[in-house]
Protein backbone atom coordinates (compact mmCIF):
# COMPACT_ATOMS: atom_id res chain seq x y z
CA UNK A 1 0.00 0.00 0.00
CA UNK A 2 1.01 3.36 -1.03
CA UNK A 3 1.88 6.16 2.14
CA UNK A 4 -0.55 8.32 0.31
CA UNK A 5 -2.96 7.46 -2.33
CA UNK A 6 -4.70 10.60 -4.73
CA UNK A 7 -7.87 9.96 -7.03
CA UNK A 8 -5.88 9.92 -9.97
CA UNK A 9 -8.84 11.01 -12.23
CA UNK A 10 -9.02 12.54 -14.79
CA UNK A 11 -11.26 14.79 -13.92
CA UNK A 12 -13.47 17.09 -16.50
CA UNK A 13 -15.90 19.57 -15.12
CA UNK A 14 -17.33 22.84 -17.01
CA UNK A 15 -16.24 26.51 -15.92
CA UNK A 16 -17.81 27.00 -12.86
CA UNK A 17 -17.85 23.91 -11.50
CA UNK A 18 -17.09 23.03 -7.42
CA UNK A 19 -14.12 21.00 -7.78
CA UNK A 20 -12.74 18.41 -5.21
CA UNK A 21 -9.47 16.41 -4.92
CA UNK A 22 -8.54 14.49 -2.36
CA UNK A 23 -5.99 12.20 -0.95
CA UNK A 24 -5.82 9.67 1.77
CA UNK A 25 -2.62 8.77 3.59
CA UNK A 26 -1.53 6.22 5.84
CA UNK A 27 1.55 7.19 7.82
CA UNK A 28 0.17 9.07 11.28
CA UNK A 29 3.24 10.59 11.35
CA UNK A 30 2.74 13.31 8.90
CA UNK A 31 2.06 16.93 9.93
CA UNK A 32 2.38 19.05 7.42
CA UNK A 33 0.64 18.88 4.72
CA UNK A 34 0.55 20.68 0.93
CA UNK A 35 -0.89 21.29 -2.06
CA UNK A 36 0.69 21.87 -5.54
CA UNK A 37 -0.46 22.90 -9.14
CA UNK A 38 1.41 21.32 -11.97
CA UNK A 39 0.75 22.96 -15.62
CA UNK A 40 2.42 20.98 -18.83
CA UNK A 41 6.01 21.07 -18.66
CA UNK A 42 6.73 23.41 -15.79
CA UNK A 43 7.63 22.84 -12.18
CA UNK A 44 4.88 22.39 -9.63
CA UNK A 45 3.98 25.59 -7.83
CA UNK A 46 2.33 25.57 -4.21
CA UNK A 47 -1.35 26.63 -4.00
CA UNK A 48 -1.64 25.68 0.06
CA UNK A 49 0.13 24.69 3.10
CA UNK A 50 -1.32 23.82 6.30
CA UNK A 51 -0.56 22.03 9.36
CA UNK A 52 -3.42 21.50 11.63
CA UNK A 53 -6.58 19.98 10.85
CA UNK A 54 -9.76 21.83 9.70
CA UNK A 55 -10.06 24.13 6.46
CA UNK A 56 -7.86 26.86 5.44
CA UNK A 57 -9.12 29.62 2.60
CA UNK A 58 -7.08 31.38 0.01
CA UNK A 59 -9.18 32.86 -2.18
CA UNK A 60 -11.36 30.46 -4.64
CA UNK A 61 -9.47 27.30 -2.77
CA UNK A 62 -10.27 25.63 0.71
CA UNK A 63 -7.69 22.72 1.62
CA UNK A 64 -8.96 20.75 4.34
CA UNK A 65 -7.47 18.27 6.89
CA UNK A 66 -8.87 15.39 8.45
CA UNK A 67 -5.85 13.80 10.80
CA UNK A 68 -7.91 11.32 12.03
CA UNK A 69 -9.47 10.29 9.38
CA UNK A 70 -6.27 10.71 7.56
CA UNK A 71 -7.78 12.31 4.37
CA UNK A 72 -6.84 15.86 2.92
CA UNK A 73 -9.25 17.39 0.43
CA UNK A 74 -8.53 20.47 -1.92
CA UNK A 75 -11.65 22.62 -2.85
CA UNK A 76 -11.38 24.98 -6.08
CA UNK A 77 -15.12 27.39 -6.47
CA UNK A 78 -15.74 28.82 -9.44
CA UNK A 79 -13.41 27.03 -11.51
CA UNK A 80 -11.93 28.70 -14.73
CA UNK A 81 -10.11 26.86 -17.50
CA UNK A 82 -6.73 28.33 -16.16
CA UNK A 83 -7.38 25.66 -13.47
CA UNK A 84 -6.55 22.73 -15.45
CA UNK A 85 -3.66 21.51 -14.43
CA UNK A 86 -2.47 18.38 -12.74
CA UNK A 87 -2.91 18.96 -8.64
CA UNK A 88 -0.50 16.83 -6.32
CA UNK A 89 -1.07 16.61 -2.54
CA UNK A 90 2.40 16.43 -0.69
CA UNK A 91 2.58 15.61 3.16
CA UNK A 92 5.77 15.47 5.40
CA UNK A 93 6.88 15.02 8.78
CA UNK A 94 8.66 17.49 11.03
CA UNK A 95 11.53 15.14 12.85
CA UNK A 96 13.03 12.16 12.57
CA UNK A 97 15.21 10.67 9.72
CA UNK A 98 12.39 11.54 7.30
CA UNK A 99 12.26 15.14 8.42
CA UNK A 100 12.13 17.38 5.05
CA UNK A 101 10.92 14.44 2.95
CA UNK A 102 7.79 15.30 1.18
CA UNK A 103 5.58 11.96 0.17
CA UNK A 104 3.76 13.33 -2.95
CA UNK A 105 0.33 11.65 -4.30
CA UNK A 106 -0.02 10.95 -8.03
CA UNK A 107 -1.48 13.89 -9.17
CA UNK A 108 -5.08 14.33 -10.34
CA UNK A 109 -5.40 15.51 -13.83
CA UNK A 110 -8.12 18.40 -14.03
CA UNK A 111 -9.87 19.98 -17.23
CA UNK A 112 -11.91 22.79 -16.88
CA UNK A 113 -13.84 23.49 -20.10
CA UNK A 114 -15.41 26.57 -21.02
CA UNK B 1 13.48 36.82 -12.38
CA UNK B 2 13.93 32.66 -11.80
CA UNK B 3 14.40 31.61 -8.49
CA UNK B 4 15.01 27.97 -9.14
CA UNK B 5 16.88 26.99 -12.51
CA UNK B 6 17.89 24.13 -13.87
CA UNK B 7 20.28 23.76 -16.90
CA UNK B 8 19.68 21.99 -19.38
CA UNK B 9 15.91 21.92 -19.82
CA UNK B 10 16.09 19.03 -22.22
CA UNK B 11 19.09 16.12 -22.65
CA UNK B 12 19.19 13.35 -25.13
CA UNK B 13 21.54 10.94 -24.42
CA UNK B 14 22.58 7.39 -25.06
CA UNK B 15 22.54 4.32 -22.83
CA UNK B 16 26.36 4.21 -21.17
CA UNK B 17 26.93 7.93 -21.30
CA UNK B 18 27.52 10.14 -18.23
CA UNK B 19 25.74 13.53 -17.92
CA UNK B 20 24.99 16.25 -15.39
CA UNK B 21 22.31 18.86 -14.53
CA UNK B 22 22.83 21.64 -12.76
CA UNK B 23 20.60 23.83 -10.29
CA UNK B 24 20.90 26.76 -8.87
CA UNK B 25 18.44 29.05 -6.50
CA UNK B 26 18.04 32.88 -6.07
CA UNK B 27 16.14 32.77 -2.88
CA UNK B 28 18.34 32.39 -0.14
CA UNK B 29 17.05 29.03 1.17
CA UNK B 30 19.09 26.54 2.71
CA UNK B 31 17.55 23.22 1.73
CA UNK B 32 18.15 22.12 -1.81
CA UNK B 33 16.06 18.72 -3.18
CA UNK B 34 16.64 16.36 -6.42
CA UNK B 35 12.71 14.87 -6.86
CA UNK B 36 12.61 12.38 -9.65
CA UNK B 37 9.21 12.30 -11.66
CA UNK B 38 7.80 9.56 -13.98
CA UNK B 39 6.20 9.29 -16.73
CA UNK B 40 2.78 8.60 -14.91
CA UNK B 41 3.74 12.61 -13.01
CA UNK B 42 4.91 10.33 -9.65
CA UNK B 43 7.36 12.38 -7.70
CA UNK B 44 9.64 11.01 -5.78
CA UNK B 45 12.70 12.31 -3.44
CA UNK B 46 16.39 11.45 -4.86
CA UNK B 47 18.06 13.44 -2.47
CA UNK B 48 18.59 16.99 -0.23
CA UNK B 49 21.09 18.97 0.88
CA UNK B 50 20.93 21.38 3.80
CA UNK B 51 24.03 23.86 4.00
CA UNK B 52 26.03 21.77 1.63
CA UNK B 53 25.39 18.66 4.32
CA UNK B 54 23.75 15.71 2.86
CA UNK B 55 20.59 15.00 4.85
CA UNK B 56 17.99 12.58 2.65
CA UNK B 57 19.62 9.90 0.16
CA UNK B 58 16.52 7.55 -0.75
CA UNK B 59 17.16 4.49 -2.58
CA UNK B 60 19.02 5.70 -5.19
CA UNK B 61 21.45 3.52 -7.45
CA UNK B 62 25.01 4.37 -6.91
CA UNK B 63 25.52 5.94 -10.23
CA UNK B 64 23.60 9.10 -9.14
CA UNK B 65 25.59 11.10 -7.63
CA UNK B 66 24.96 15.32 -6.30
CA UNK B 67 27.17 17.54 -5.33
CA UNK B 68 26.85 21.11 -3.88
CA UNK B 69 29.22 23.17 -3.90
CA UNK B 70 27.41 25.63 -1.74
CA UNK B 71 24.04 26.00 -0.76
CA UNK B 72 22.79 27.74 -3.90
CA UNK B 73 23.84 25.40 -5.85
CA UNK B 74 23.39 21.82 -5.58
CA UNK B 75 23.89 19.36 -9.37
CA UNK B 76 23.17 16.05 -10.05
CA UNK B 77 25.85 13.66 -12.20
CA UNK B 78 24.65 10.51 -13.48
CA UNK B 79 27.33 8.05 -14.29
CA UNK B 80 26.40 5.00 -16.85
CA UNK B 81 22.93 6.15 -18.21
CA UNK B 82 20.17 3.90 -18.53
CA UNK B 83 16.85 3.53 -20.42
CA UNK B 84 15.33 3.27 -16.83
CA UNK B 85 16.65 6.77 -16.30
CA UNK B 86 14.27 8.89 -18.62
CA UNK B 87 12.40 10.82 -16.45
CA UNK B 88 11.58 14.68 -15.21
CA UNK B 89 14.65 15.80 -12.97
CA UNK B 90 13.67 18.61 -10.82
CA UNK B 91 15.32 20.52 -8.29
CA UNK B 92 13.74 22.23 -5.54
CA UNK B 93 14.72 24.02 -2.82
CA UNK B 94 13.03 25.36 0.38
CA UNK B 95 14.12 27.68 3.96
CA UNK B 96 13.69 25.19 6.39
CA UNK B 97 13.10 21.57 5.87
CA UNK B 98 9.42 21.89 7.17
CA UNK B 99 8.86 24.80 4.55
CA UNK B 100 7.31 24.75 1.01
CA UNK B 101 9.44 24.03 -1.64
CA UNK B 102 9.87 25.87 -5.04
CA UNK B 103 10.26 24.15 -7.78
CA UNK B 104 12.64 24.67 -10.86
CA UNK B 105 11.00 23.95 -14.61
CA UNK B 106 12.80 20.59 -14.42
CA UNK B 107 15.26 18.42 -16.98
CA UNK B 108 13.63 16.85 -19.42
CA UNK B 109 16.01 13.71 -19.72
CA UNK B 110 15.82 10.68 -22.34
CA UNK B 111 18.19 7.67 -22.83
CA UNK B 112 18.09 6.32 -26.12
Amino acid sequence: QKEVEQDPGPLSVPEGAIVSLNCTYSNSAFQYFMWYRQYSRKGPELLMYTYSSGNKEDGRFTAQVDKSSKYISLFIRDSQPSDSATYLCAMGVAGGTSYGKLTFGQGTILTVHP
Amino acid sequence: DTAVSQTPKYLVTQMGNDKSIKCEQNLGHDTMYWYKQDSKKFLKIMFSYNNKELIINETVPNRFSPKSPDKAHLNLHINSLELGDSAVYFCASSQERNSPLHFGNGTRLTVT
